[in-house]
């Protein structure tokens, strides 16, 4: 699975828009790009799932650029529920291949 | 959508006992799980991957006799930690991808084991 690196950390108030960035340089072709959302002591949660451009469902939106070396995980007004572990993967759309888990980007929302 | 159901979500035991901890898939089947090991702060680290009716295959630096793993149906998958340390404590979580399932991996609530 193609290495990924994001911010370790972010906070934001509520009510604000967040924007995740995860870098996956060596992503390759067939790959997918999928983000889970994590809460203390919970598993990981799937949140959104694309290859490129743009996907947006009820919770989140990813931004996948032309050259798909990095993906933006918006979150749109953002509340206190928010606060967690954001984890961002790349991979053959799963299936049975194992995942790798990167350090994540823990979000703190702030009142 | 797809549910895996782990259970205990926490146990306590003494050292030198072992624990054992399922992993059900609810509304699939579970032809693949994997589990994982997270300390805290830490991200999750796998340990195994198993094959319904195969041998799971332990990932480096994790001991197979320590911890068994059985994947016997589509639909249970358990890990035994056996005569458990302290260091042993942590958050176990398994994984399972199967059929019919849309986006890969669903993962069970997990289990919070403390060896005291």
């Amino acid at each position: 699975l193609a290495k990924t690196t994001q911010p370790i950390s972010m906070d934001s108030y509520e009510g604000q828009e967040v924007n995740i960035t995860c870098s996956h340089n060596n992503i390759a072709t067939n790959d997918y790009i999928t983000w889970y959302q994590q809460f203390p002591s919970q598993g990981p949660r799937f949140i959104i799932q694309g290859y490129k451009t743009k996907v947006t469902n009820e919770v989140a939106s990813l931004f996948i650029p032309a050259d798909r070396k990095s993906s933006t995980l918006s979150l749109p007004r953002v509340s206190l529920s928010d606060t967690a572990v954001y984890y961002c993967l790349v991979g053959v759309n799963f299936g049975n291949e194992k995942l790798t888990f990167g350090t994540g980007t823990r979000l703190t929302i702030i009142p | 959508g797809a549910v895996v159901s782990q259970h205990p979500s926490r146990v306590i035991c003494k050292s030198g006992t072992s624990v054992k901890i399922e992993c059900r898939s609810l509304d699939f089947q579970a032809t693949t799980m994997f589990w994982y090991r997270q300390f805290p702060k830490q991200s999750l680290m796998l340990m195994a991957t198993s094959n319904e009716g195969s041998k799971a295959t332990y990932e480096q630096g994790v001991e197979k006799d320590k911890f068994l793993i059985n994947h016997a149906s589509l639909t249970l998958s358990t890990l035994t930690v056996t005569s458990a340390h302290p260091e042993d404590s942590s958050f176990y979580i398994c994984s399972a991808t199967g059929t019919p399932t849309n986006y890969g991996y669903t993962f069970g609530s997990g289990t919070r084991l403390t060896v005291v």
